[in-house]
């Protein structure tokens, strides 16, 4: 069975500073990683994905997100956080063909100015 | 592109009448949609894969008879919410592959509908 875990419920960092949010998940074969954003009465909004190749990912806004295949991680990370980056950030795996997408609990990120 | 609109974003109804949300794929072709339900500062909960032409595939422990999907046409995809109960109240959220799109595809999802049951 695939599953998604963020452990921390709550991400503070102050405006400026780098920001990561923590991802691990568990599949069988090859994983397809997303992590998406939401604001708060909005549906999400895809950020970025790892299908294959190289380990950094590269997406909106910033963000990018390092694919770990020994330690089963796929961090969001940005090198500078911005107020506006405060939301709500949902890590999503998919694993081989048929099998549906399974979304994170989700981290709430507060970026303080 | 890929823009997905879902209606109504808020909806207030009493107890015991039925509500419809629609899911509307704006610039693309959806034959997949999927609805998620989102309780309060928890993740979403996959209900049911909506897939046009053919009756919808319902999670477990999701009442079918309660929760109606239609998904008639390649752009849009409803969901009923029949004989509500404030139980039911909760952020109702879509969302749809396009049609052709490689399976590692990300989904689009609507803004959500956020349901009250009075």
């Amino acid at each position: 069975a695939q599953s998604v875990a963020q452990p921390e419920d709550q991400v503070n960092v102050a405006e400026g500073n780098p920001l990561t949010v923590k991802c691990t998940y568990s599949v069988s074969g090859n994983p397809y990683l997303f992590w998406y954003v939401q604001y708060p009465n909005r549906g999400l909004q895809f950020l970025l994905k790892y299908i294959t190749g190289d380990n950094l990912v590269k997406g909106s806004y910033g963000f990018e997100a390092e694919f770990n295949k020994s330690q089963t991680s796929f961090h969001l990370k940005k090198p500078s956080a911005l107020v506006s980056d405060s939301a709500l950030y949902f890590c999503a795996v998919r694993g081989g063909y048929g099998q549906n997408f399974v979304f994170g609990p989700g981290t709430r990120l507060s970026v303080l100015p | 592109g890929a823009v997905v609109s879902q209606h109504p974003s808020r909806v207030i109804c009493k107890s015991g009448t039925s509500v419809k949300i629609e899911c509307r794929s704006l610039d693309f072709q959806a034959t997949t949609m999927f609805w998620y339900r989102q309780f309060p500062k928890q993740s979403l909960m996959l209900m049911a894969t909506s897939n046009e032409g053919s009756k919808a595939t319902y999670e477990q422990g999701v009442e079918k008879d309660k929760f109606l999907i239609n998904h008639a046409s390649l752009t849009l995809s409803t969901l009923t919410v029949t004989s509500a109960h404030p139980e039911d109240s909760s952020f109702y959220i879509c969302s749809a592959r396009e049609t052709g799109s490689s399976y590692n595809s990300p989904l689009h999802f609507g803004n959500g509908t956020r349901l009250t049951v009075t």
